[in-house]
């Protein structure tokens, strides 16, 4: 059985403030490791596609690093702003499908 | 707007009821994909269609039938469903190499299911 693990489950962060999460997954067969962001009543959106042990990868305010040796990735947030609160899902590729973490709730408190 | 298009938003059908739902990408794709979405449960995958074939059939029940007629549209066709079926299903799309990682996820906005 593969598990895709996302801690925390939820998140509550002031505004201004910055934050991260982690998404751990197996070490064995990795293929790439995809994070999206779900808005309520939106549709899941990419946010990075990582393939490469130690890629670090960055748009705007948020970032993420991945280590496929131990199996984690973390998502950081920097400057939390009221549209940041999202369910963030991490996913693991492995060479036949994607299995998907429960993802952490990040809400921003104003 | 993903590029990728699920009618009806919303669906309530009886146990004995047929229903389909539709997916359409607009994004030159060659690889759709049915996902469900439950109740406190990690998105699970259905069904994957490459190049419009079936590679992947995730120990879903026969009561759910995908079909895609060409690589824009996908569809999965419901009949004689059980009430721990209802759910939110997501249809996604991606541009896929053969023998390479699984390209960046589109989906579209899902298809809630109630099954009464």
């Amino acid at each position: 059985i593969l598990n895709v693990e996302q801690s925390p489950q939820s998140l509550h962060v002031q505004e201004g403030d910055s934050t991260n999460f982690t998404c751990s997954f197996p070490s064995s067969n990795f293929y790439a490791l995809h994070w999206y962001r779900w808005e309520t009543a939106k549709s899941p959106e990419a946010l990075f596609v990582m393939t490469l042990n130690g890629d670090e990868k960055k748009k705007g305010r948020i970032s993420a690093t991945l280590n496929t040796k131990e199996g984690y990735s973390y998502l950081y947030i920097k400057g939390s702003q009221p549209e940041d609160s999202a369910t963030y899902l991490c996913a693991f590729d492995r060479d036949d499908k994607i299995i998907f973490g429960k993802g952490t709730r990040l809400h921003i408190l104003p | 707007e993903t590029g990728v298009t699920q009618t009806p938003r919303h669906l309530v059908m009886g146990m004995t009821n047929k229903k389909s739902l539709k997916c359409e990408q607009h994004l030159g794709h060659n690889a759709m994909y049915w996902y469900k979405q439950s109740a406190k449960k990690p998105l699970e995958l259905m069904f994957v269609y490459n190049f419009k074939e079936q590679t992947e059939n995730n120990s879903v029940p026969s009561r759910f039938s995908p079909e895609c007629p060409n690589s824009s549209h996908l569809f999965l066709h419901l009949h004689t469903l059980q009430p721990e079926d209802s759910a939110l299903y997501l249809c996604a799309s991606s541009q896929e190499v053969a023998g390479g990682p699984t390209g960046e996820l589109f989906f579209g906005e899902g298809s809630r299911l109630t099954v009464l």
